[in-house]
């Protein structure tokens, strides 16, 4: 099992460029989470899916942000375009299910710089 | 306000010393509750979790947490520290509120062990 794989791991790039991440979570996973992790404010819950449909997307910081779950073995976060405060580490997890007992299983993170 | 407070930005034991981390929520009912550990560079890694049921639980890695529904507590211990402990350790609890698996984070506990 070669778990929650997210790419790339690390992306620098300009203010005002479009950064796409990716995931693949682990196969059979019904679940898909997207998470933002700063210092200053610590992980968040960006959006999540249940069977490729969007959930809750309540954490979505603005309408620069944006996911896709085209289907059960990919995902896209894309910030178009992206600012200095963008720069986090961003994690994508997968769980079997959507009830409380499914553990949620985390990718490496992708840490975004954005200059 | 609903949250999960960390009191412990920074702990440092030695190894083979005992290890508790602290963990207070705030929610109108008691939400489940999680202990996920973060090694440099990596996801994050489920070491146990509390629904209901007896409020002493143990984890991987020889981890354990009680829950104290009196002090909206939930502490995880650590009879005996390993260097390979060092990590930070982030609560997290399920407020039941819409969908499972809604999880919010504390700030995390960054443990240094000295050998």
């Amino acid at each position: 099992d070669a778990g929650v794989i997210q790419s790339p791991r690390h992306e620098v790039t300009e203010m005002g460029q479009e950064v796409t991440l990716r995931c693949k979570p682990i196969s059979g996973h019904n679940s898909l989470f997207w998470y933002r992790q700063t210092m200053m404010r610590g992980l968040e819950l960006l959006i999540y899916f249940n069977n490729n449909v969007p959930i809750d997307d309540s954490g979505m910081p603005e309408d620069r942000f944006s996911a896709k779950m085209p289907n059960a073995s990919f995902s896209t976060l894309k910030i178009q375009p992206s600012e200095p405060r963008d720069s986090a580490v961003y994690f994508c997890a997968s769980s079997p299910g959507q009830g409380w007992d499914n553990e949620q299983f985390f990718g490496p993170g992708t840490r975004l710089t954005v200059l | 306000a609903q949250s999960v407070t960390q009191p412990d930005i920074h702990i440092t034991v030695s190894e083979g010393a005992s290890l508790e981390l602290r963990c207070n929520y705030s929610y109108g009912a008691t939400p489940y509750l999680f202990w996920y550990v973060q090694s440099p560079g990596q996801g994050l890694q489920l070491l146990l979790k509390y629904f209901s049921g007896d409020t002493l639980v143990q984890g991987i890695k020889g981890f354990e947490a009680e829950f104290k529904r009196s002090q909206s507590s939930f502490n995880l211990r650590k009879p005996s520290v390993h260097w390979s402990d060092a990590a930070e350790y982030f609560c997290a609890v399920d407020p039941l509120t819409g969908g499972g698996n809604k999880l919010t984070f504390g700030t995390g506990t960054q443990l240094k062990v000295e050998l």
